[in-house]
């Protein structure tokens, strides 16, 4: 069974903090990972996504990638009230590009 | 970018009745579509994926006769419901991915069987 495992939250951040978001995996044959951001009777839409180890910037956003430990996150800093949604985590194996998502963390961004 | 639609974005129908939902790549060429539904709440949880002029895949669990699938052509995919039922109310999302495997998804249809 390939699992992507998040925290359900809510997480909740006050406005300009850093807000850190966890999703693990359980197969190791995952080679890209994705976050999404869902709002509210919303499709997702595409944050970032990462293969390699380490970490990803851009803008307010890092992900970061330990395969080693099967864990990825993503980093909001500066956090508004606007960020204030879902956030799922996706695993791909690029053999399939079939897209396994985590049941996601909702964050809330307080004023 | 690449943009994805679906149509309709939301419909009502009566139990046993079918509904088709639409979706399109509207700048590029997909040759894979895939259909998730996601009840509320919960995960997107992928239903199959679509391949331009072939049979879809369904994943484990997922109804073939109940949930029809078309992929004629690069830029269309669609997904019948047929004979819904009130279980069948959900939030159903595609996606498409191009030709550099990124996948964009669609705006949703939410559906609601009465």
């Amino acid at each position: 069974q390939k699992e992507v495992e998040q925290n359900s939250g809510p997480l909740s951040v006050p406005e300009g903090a850093i807000a850190s978001l966890n999703c693990t995996y359980s197969d190791r044959g995952s080679q890209s990972f994705f976050w999404y951001r869902q709002y509210s009777g919303k499709s997702p839409e595409l944050i970032m996504f990462i293969y390699s180890n380490g970490d990803k910037e851009d803008g307010r956003f890092t992900a970061q990638l330990n395969k080693a430990s099967q864990y990825v996150s993503l980093l909001i800093r500066d956090s508004q009230p606007s960020d204030s949604a879902t956030y799922l985590c996706a695993a791909r194996m690029d053999s399939s590009y079939k897209l396994i998502f985590g049941s996601g963390t909702r964050l809330l961004v307080r004023p | 970018g690449a943009v994805v639609s679906q149509h309709p974005s939301w419909v009502i129908c009566k139990s046993g009745t079918s509904v088709k939902i639409e979706c399109r790549s509207l700048d590029f060429q997909a040759t894979t579509m895939f259909w998730y539904r996601q009840f509320p709440k919960q995960s997107l949880m992928l239903m199959a994926t679509s391949n331009e002029g072939s049979k879809a895949t369904y994943e484990q669990g997922v109804e073939k006769d109940k949930f029809l699938i078309n992929h004629a052509s690069l830029t269309l995919s669609t997904l019948t419901v047929t004979s819904a039922h009130p279980e069948d109310s959900s939030f159903y999302i595609c996606s498409a991915r191009d030709m550099l495997y990124e996948q964009y998804f669609g705006p949703g249809t939410r559906l609601t069987v009465t």
